[in-house]
């Protein structure tokens, strides 16, 4: 089965400051690339996701880039806010089971 | 329009009584996913469907756990003979169309949150 990895598990930026969590992945057949973002007693939610035939998606304050030769695939926050504050997960699918990854913890200090 | 529920969404139970847990996903979502969450962990796959077909259990624990959508609609998630390791957030997530597990937006639901005593 797939081994998703997420790095940091926790990171503590100051408002306004970027956010990078990283996601690696070692089934070299999956194809899509999601981020969910759960923050505390909700649901998990999509924010942002990318197909293996594209390198960077752009969505305001928030990207993701890929890199499917290496096998891993991030995610950027830009001018992070308090909002931002939450769990989020990487979840590489397209082949046999998906594999969420353990959740990198964002909190962002006013 | 209405988002995935799931009921109930709290239950105690006892060990050893069995329980079903419902899911009712977005009107004409294909598939449906469920999940077991524990407190600061990510969403473990249990199985999903496309449709009334159950694609891939493997990820259900054991042989007390099981699955179905009959109609290809609302899914019922059944555990036999509860156990205390058992107690968790069990979520399900449905998406419009996933040919192949997972590649398409997975909206969840709120969860049933299940305590075995």
């Amino acid at each position: 089965g797939e081994n998703v990895e997420q790095h940091p598990s926790t990171l503590s930026v100051q408002e306004g400051d970027s956010a990078v969590i990283k996601c690696t992945y070692s089934d070299s057949a999956s194809n899509y690339f999601p981020w969910y973002k759960q923050e505390l007693g909700k649901r998990p939610q999509l924010i942002i996701d990318i197909r293996s035939n594209v390198g960077e998606k752009k969505d305001q304050r928030i990207a993701v880039t890929l890199n499917k030769t290496a096998k891993h695939f991030s995610l950027h926050i830009t001018e992070t806010q308090p909002e931002d504050s939450a769990v989020y997960f990487c979840a590489p699918g397209g082949y046999q089971k998906v594999t969420f990854g353990i959740g990198t913890k964002l909190q962002v200090i006013p | 329009g209405a988002g995935v529920s799931q009921s109930p969404r709290y239950k105690v139970t006892k060990r050893g009584q069995d329980v079903a847990l419902r899911c009712d996903p977005i009107s004409g979502h294909v598939s449906l996913y469920w999940y077991r969450q524990a407190l600061g962990q990510g969403p473990e796959f249990l199985t999903y469907f496309n449709y009334e077909a159950q694609q891939d259990k493997s990820g259900l624990p054991n042989d007390r756990f099981s699955a179905e959508r009959p109609e290809g609609s609302i899914s019922t998630l059944t555990i036999q003979r509860t156990e205390q390791r058992d107690s968790a957030m069990y979520r399900c997530a449905s998406s419009r169309w996933a040919g192949e597990v997972g590649t398409d937006t997975q909206y969840f639901g709120p969860g049933t949150r299940l305590t075995v005593l």
